[in-house]
């Protein structure tokens, strides 16, 4: 089974502050994705990565970065976290990009 | 714009009552659509995926039917078990995803 695994459960941090967010997955799976989900709004696309190094942007990329240095991680760093950025943060992994996506259990992130 | 509509919102049914949940979609140029189940505090967990219209996918109580427009997810004989929010997602030739907003299904026993 493939496993994707977010670095924390649950994260608060303060307004300002620069946070990183960190998921690996074990499946030697190309593509990896970073999501947001809020109530109402659904699962948004923040970026993703279709190797190493390579990052593109999603529909909501406006203060947030991404990192690839290594295949089996992809990282999600807000650059200055503001209170608009609290949200359940999900990572994704896929072989290719037509098939289906296998997710991490989720970031709850506070920013106070 | 790619757009996915999921309907309805909210579902609630007594156990074994048989039931369906949509997904309406417009979209680029289709390459797959995707049933994923979510339970409350975890990551959604793929069910299905159609690629062509008339296809069908089935496991155990849920069937999943795809027509050019939209998609289906038949569940037959539901237990309390089956209770989850269930996501649709469909992948365009820009070969990104498009999430609809997803049915909450409450099974009763």
């Amino acid at each position: 089974d493939v496993k994707v695994t977010q670095s924390s459960r649950y994260l608060v941090k303060r307004t300002g502050e620069k946070v990183f967010l960190e998921c690996v997955q074990d499946m030697d799976h190309e593509n990896m994705f970073w999501y947001r989900q809020d109530p109402g709004l659904g699962l948004r696309l923040i970026y993703f990565s279709y190797d190493v190094k390579m990052k593109e942007k999603g529909d909501i990329p406006e203060g947030y970065s991404v990192s690839r240095e290594k295949k089996e991680r992809f990282s999600l760093i807000l650059e200055s976290a503001s209170t608009n950025q609290t949200s359940m943060y999900l990572c994704a992994s896929s072989r290719t990009v037509n098939q289906p996506q296998h997710f991490g259990d989720g970031t709850r992130l506070s920013i106070l | 714009e790619d757009q996915v509509t999921q309907s309805p919102e909210a579902l609630r049914l007594q156990e074994g009552e048989s039931s369906s949940l949509n997904c309406s979609y417009t979209v680029s140029g289709l390459r797959g659509l995707f049933w994923y189940r979510q339970d409350p505090g975890k990551g959604p967990e793929f069910l299905f995926t159609l690629y062509s219209a008339g296809e069908e996918k089935e496991k155990e109580r849920l069937k999943a039917t795809l027509t050019k427009k939209e998609s289906f997810l038949h569940i037959t004989a539901p237990k309390p078990e089956d209770s989850a929010t269930y996501l649709c997602a469909v992948l365009a030739n820009a070969g990104k995803s498009t999430f609809g907003d997803g049915t909450t299904l409450t099974v009763k026993p």
